[in-house]
């Protein structure tokens, strides 16, 4: 059973565009919620991480928001860039634990 | 400062062989956590070593295994191989738990 759900599976934006992605959770014990960006070749990078007492958390272009009551969270990238395209995972941790749980992936592309 | 050191990048293993894979954490990163990667099942925890010790195991078989040394450097072996066993598989480094996870950029197996 997927932990983690994400969508869409893949999304194609225009340059300077918002890009979304969207993940949900059932797990009432994760207490850490980051997201990865993982270029063809390459592994994943931390891109941004929050913890469920925040909402909103914003690093430059990229911000997670985060529902809680809802079980979801998200990934918003505004002024997407063409050197934006990759895979995209959102991945969840319980308390007490070192392991992830990751989403299934959306590949963004970003168009000229 | 040096990333997450994954060797060799690439094998090519025959169906019934047995593999090793070596992971070289950041310095300073104690938890070494292992990932398989496959375009159907994605990324999934193996287990993770702290310590020298393994501290969560994922849901695999038993012919999946590994070991940190006393360096933190961190092996993984599979035993007689298997088609499906084809995969990326990712190493993790940390400080410890509760930490963010840098990846290494992976050793692609394939099995023949």
């Amino acid at each position: 059973q997927q932990q983690v759900k994400q969508s869409p599976q893949s999304l194609i934006v225009q340059k300077g565009g918002i890009s979304i992605i969207n993940c949900a959770y059932e797990n009432t014990a994760f207490d850490y919620f980051p997201w990865y960006q993982q270029f063809p070749g390459k592994g994943p990078a931390l891109l941004i991480a929050i913890r469920p007492d925040v909402s909103e958390k914003k690093e430059g272009r990229f911000t997670i928001s985060f529902n809680k009551s809802a079980k979801q969270f998200s990934l918003h990238i505004m002024d997407s860039q063409p050197g934006d395209s990759a895979t995209y995972f959102c991945a969840a941790r319980g308390a007490g634990a070192n392991n992830l749980f990751f989403g299934t992936g959306t590949r963004l592309t970003v168009i000229p | 400062k040096a990333g997450v050191t994954q060797t060799p990048r690439y094998l090519i293993k025959t169906r019934g062989q047995q593999v090793t894979l070596s992971c070289s954490p950041i310095s300073g990163h104690r938890s070494v956590s292992w990932y398989q990667q496959t375009p159907g099942q994605g990324l999934q925890f193996l287990f993770e070593y702290f310590s020298e010790t393994q501290r969560n195991k994922g849901n695999f078989p038993g012919r999946f295994s590994g070991r940190q040394f006393s360096n933190s450097r961190s092996e993984m072996n599979v035993s007689t191989l298997e088609l499906g066993d084809s995969a990326l598989y990712l190493c993790a480094s940390s400080r410890g738990q509760g930490d963010g996870y840098t990846f290494g950029s992976g050793t692609r197996l394939t099995v023949v």
